[in-house]
C-alpha cells in the first residue's frame, strides 16, 4: 500500500521565520504534487515535481523532489501570515490514471 | 471559466435521508474526480471519470454511493440512506487526460449527518 507522510503535521512560527515541510514513502512516485487548502476551501494546486532531484521555485517557495523520488520538501522563506494553511502533498496511486494518494498533511499558522 | 463549481457548499441532513451533490468541472477538462475529507485527514479518492465514463472507484465507496457524469458535463454523486459516518467534506476536482494527474478543486460540499 503506498502511503504519503508529511512532518511535522503542526507548525506554528512567527512572520519572518524560514522552514520546511517534509513529504516521505516508501514507494516511487512518478510525480509528487504540493498543495494549500485553507479551511473551508478545496485544495490549491502549487507545484508538480516529475523529475528525481528537480528543483522548482515558486517566489519564497522552494520545491525539491528526492532523487529516488520517494520524498519530496516543501521551504519557504521569510514566511508570512499568508502563508498560513494546510499544506498536502499528493502522487498518483500505482496501477491508476485518475487516483491521487494525499499525506495528511502539516498544518501552519504564521503568526504577525 | 472561474474553476470548478459544487452545490450547495453546505448540507445538513437527518440520519437514513438521501442526499446529492453536484459539480461543473472547468469546461476544458475531460476528467473528473470525487474525493472526501475529514477533519485532519487528506483527501481520500472516491472515483473519477474520463469523459462520461466512470473508470475507476475506490473499495471504500460503498453500494450506498453512487456517481454519474452524464454526457461527459457536471457529475452528481449521490449518498443513500445517509449514516453518520458520512460526514465529512467532499470535494471534486477537474483535469486533463494525459498530465499528471493534476487536480483542480471546488471548494467543497460540507455534509452533517445528524
Amino acid at each position: 500500500t503506498q502511503l504519503l507522510e508529511q512532518s511535522p503535521q503542526f507548525l506554528s512560527i512567527q512572520e519572518g521565520e524560514n522552514l520546511t515541510v517534509y513529504c516521505n514513502s516508501s514507494s516511487v512516485f512518478s510525480s509528487l504534487q504540493w498543495y494549500r487548502q485553507e479551511p473551508g476551501e478545496g485544495p490549491v494546486l502549487l507545484v508538480t515535481v516529475v523529475t528525481g532531484g528537480e528543483v522548482k521555485k515558486l517566489k519564497r517557495l522552494t520545491f525539491q523532489f528526492g532523487d529516488a523520488r520517494k520524498d519530496s520538501s516543501l521551504h519557504i522563506t521569510a514566511a508570512q501570515p499568508g502563508d498560513t494553511g494546510l499544506y498536502l502533498c499528493a502522487g498518483p496511486a500505482g496501477g491508476s490514471q485518475g487516483n491521487l494518494i494525499f499525506g495528511k498533511g502539516t498544518k501552519l499558522s504564521v503568526k504577525p | 471559466d472561474t474553476g470548478v463549481s459544487q452545490d450547495p457548499r453546505h448540507k445538513i441532513t437527518k440520519r437514513g435521508q438521501n442526499v446529492t451533490f453536484r459539480c461543473d468541472p472547468i469546461s476544458e477538462h475531460n476528467r473528473l474526480y470525487w474525493y472526501r475529507q475529514t477533519l485532519g485527514q487528506g483527501p481520500e479518492f472516491l472515483t473519477y471519470f474520463q469523459n462520461e465514463a466512470q473508470l475507476e472507484k475506490s473499495r471504500l465507496l460503498s453500494d450506498r454511493f453512487s456517481a454519474e457524469r452524464p454526457k461527459g458535463s457536471f457529475s452528481t454523486l449521490e449518498i443513500q440512506r445517509t449514516e453518520q459516518g458520512d460526514s465529512a467534506m467532499y470535494l471534486c476536482a477537474s483535469g486533463l487526460q494525459g498530465g499528471f494527474t493534476e487536480a483542480f478543486f471546488g471548494q467543497g460540499t460540507r455534509l452533517t449527518v445528524v
